[in-house]
C-alpha cells in the first residue's frame, strides 16, 4: 500500500512570496490533515478535511493560509504572503474516517524556509 | 484546552539497555486516547503504541510498553533492549474520543549509544 505522498520535500522562498504544498493521501482515506511543525515543537493541526469538506480549521491563520481538497482526494495548502515565522515542516496525514479510532498516517513533510 | 507535556527534551541510552520517556497531560475528559509517535531524522512520523483511556491494562508492542496512570494523568513509554534504530524524536499525543484532532507534546530526542 502506497503511503501519504507530499511535494515538494523542500522549499526556500523569500518573505512576502507565495508557496503551495501538495498532498496525496492513502487511497480510500476519507480524512486528511495538515499540520505545522515548527523546529523544536510537536506538530500543530492547521486544518482537517472529511472528504472535501472542512471539519476543523480553527488554528489556520486564514489571512494568509488557505487549503482545499478538490474531489475529496488530493489537497493543496497555500501560504500567501509568507512570513519568517512560517518556516516549519508542513506535514500531511490521512486516516480512514472521522470520529473513529483510526490511525493517522503521516507523509514525509515539506520543509519550508522563509528568508 | 488539552495540553501534553514532555519534560525531557533529550534522553540517551546504551544499546540493549532500557529507557523510559515521560509524558503528562491535562484534560477534563474521561474518554480519550493516548499515543506515542516516533519521528526518525528526515523520515516520516509513525505510530509506536496507543492506549485507550478506558482500558486499565497497559499497552505493549514488542519492545515498547507504556505505564498509563489515569489518575495521575501520566503516560510514559518504556523501550526495552534499545536498538540503534530506535534513535529518533518521540512525541506523546492526546486525542479526545469522538475527535480526530491530535494534540502533541514538544517531543523527546532519544539517542542510542553503541
Amino acid at each position: 500500500e502506497a503511503g501519504v505522498a507530499q511535494s515538494p520535500r523542500y522549499k526556500i522562498i523569500e518573505k512576502r512570496q507565495s508557496v503551495a504544498f501538495w498532498c496525496n493521501p492513502i487511497s480510500g482515506h476519507a480524512t486528511l490533515y495538515w499540520y505545522q511543525q515548527i523546529l523544536g515543537q510537536g506538530p500543530k493541526l492547521l486544518i482537517q478535511f472529511q472528504n472535501n469538506g472542512v471539519v476543523d480549521d480553527s488554528q489556520l491563520p486564514k489571512d494568509r493560509f488557505s487549503a482545499e481538497r478538490l474531489k475529496g482526494v488530493d489537497s493543496t495548502l497555500k501560504i500567501q504572503p509568507a512570513k519568517l515565522e512560517d518556516s516549519a515542516v508542513y506535514l500531511c496525514a490521512s486516516s480512514l474516517e472521522d470520529g473513529g479510532p483510526y490511525e493517522q498516517y503521516f507523509g514525509p513533510g515539506t520543509r519550508l524556509t522563509v528568508t | 484546552a488539552q495540553t501534553v507535556t514532555q519534560s525531557q527534551p533529550e534522553m540517551s541510552v546504551q544499546e540493549a539497555e532500557t529507557v523510559t520517556l515521560s509524558c503528562t497531560y491535562d484534560t477534563s475528559e474521561s474518554d480519550y486516547y493516548l499515543f506515542w509517535y516516533k519521528q526518525p531524522p528526515s523520515r516520516q512520523m509513525i505510530l509506536v503504541i496507543r492506549q485507550e483511556a478506558y482500558k486499565q491494562q497497559n499497552a505493549t508492542e514488542n519492545r515498547f510498553s507504556v505505564n498509563f496512570q489515569k489518575a495521575a494523568k501520566s503516560f510514559s513509554l518504556k523501550i526495552s533492549d534499545s536498538q540503534l534504530g530506535d534513535a529518533a524524536m518521540y512525541f506523546c499525543a492526546y486525542r479526545r474520543s469522538g475527535s480526530e484532532k491530535l494534540v502533541f507534546g514538544k517531543g523527546t530526542k532519544l539517542t542510542v549509544n553503541p
